[in-house]
């Protein structure tokens, strides 16, 4: 157990629809990043919160948000859902803004568009 | 741009064998770091090993080492004595710039299948 939770592990849902992500950081750390992992497109970096701000943006659809709760939780949501959003999409924490290590990451939640 | 090239095929290593995964990175910062991931087939993904910019000497971690060669921006990752473990797809990654930016640019990944 890395100590990021993520949770749904598996999310089938249809086209056009929103679902939401969630993802609990490793005790301690401030950081949350989301990743997107697709087999055309390898890992993408979607977004970073730092203690509730959002600190760095990547490729992130203008379909899909995220925030970054005051107990350091944070969800990703996505919206009008297609079949290219199917991927699987990781959750990783940090200790600090700082990354002289790696990054703890979840055990991802696997969404598959239908 | 591509930030980081792996294009080595999917490898098979003899169990006890070394084998080295090549990664070239390609930036204009002076102050960067190397990283590689690990994914085995049940999805997560395990950081093994890091490298600073600055760094003067190679980073080694358990039976992990990056060679790292700075003038040809590559950092090649070298496991020693494989296991059947080690089955996995290997990532190479780079973080950009300075403090606060903690955003990394992955590779495509190589895979490797050790054999007993």
């Amino acid at each position: 157990d890395s100590g990021v939770t993520q949770t749904p592990k598996h999310l089938i849902t249809a086209t056009g629809q929103r679902v939401t992500l969630r993802c609990s950081p490793r005790s301690g750390d401030l950081s949350v990043y989301w990743y997107q992992q697709s087999l055309d497109q390898g890992l993408q970096f979607l977004i970073q919160y730092y203690n509730g701000e959002e600190r760095a943006k990547g490729n992130i659809l203008e379909r899909f948000s995220a925030q970054q709760f005051p107990d350091l939780h944070s969800e990703l949501n996505l919206s009008s859902l297609e079949l290219g959003d199917s991927a699987l999409y990781f959750c990783a924490s940090s200790p600090s803004s700082y990354l002289a290590d790696g990054y703890t990451f979840g055990s991802g939640t696997r969404l598959t568009v239908v | 741009a591509q930030k980081i090239t792996q294009t080595q095929p999917g490898m098979f290593v003899q169990e006890k064998e070394a084998v080295t995964l090549d990664c070239t990175y390609d930036t204009s910062d002076q102050s960067y770091g190397l990283f590689w991931y690990k994914q085995p087939s049940s999805g997560e993904m395990i950081f093994l090993i890091y490298q600073g910019s600055y760094d003067e000497q190679n980073a080694t971690e358990g039976r992990y080492s990056l060679n790292f060669q700075k003038a040809r921006k590559s950092a090649n990752l070298v496991i020693s004595a494989s296991q059947l473990g080690d089955s996995a797809m290997y990532f190479c990654a780079m973080r950009e710039g300075n403090y606060g930016n903690n955003r990394l640019a992955f590779g495509k990944g190589n895979q490797v299948v050790v054999i007993p």
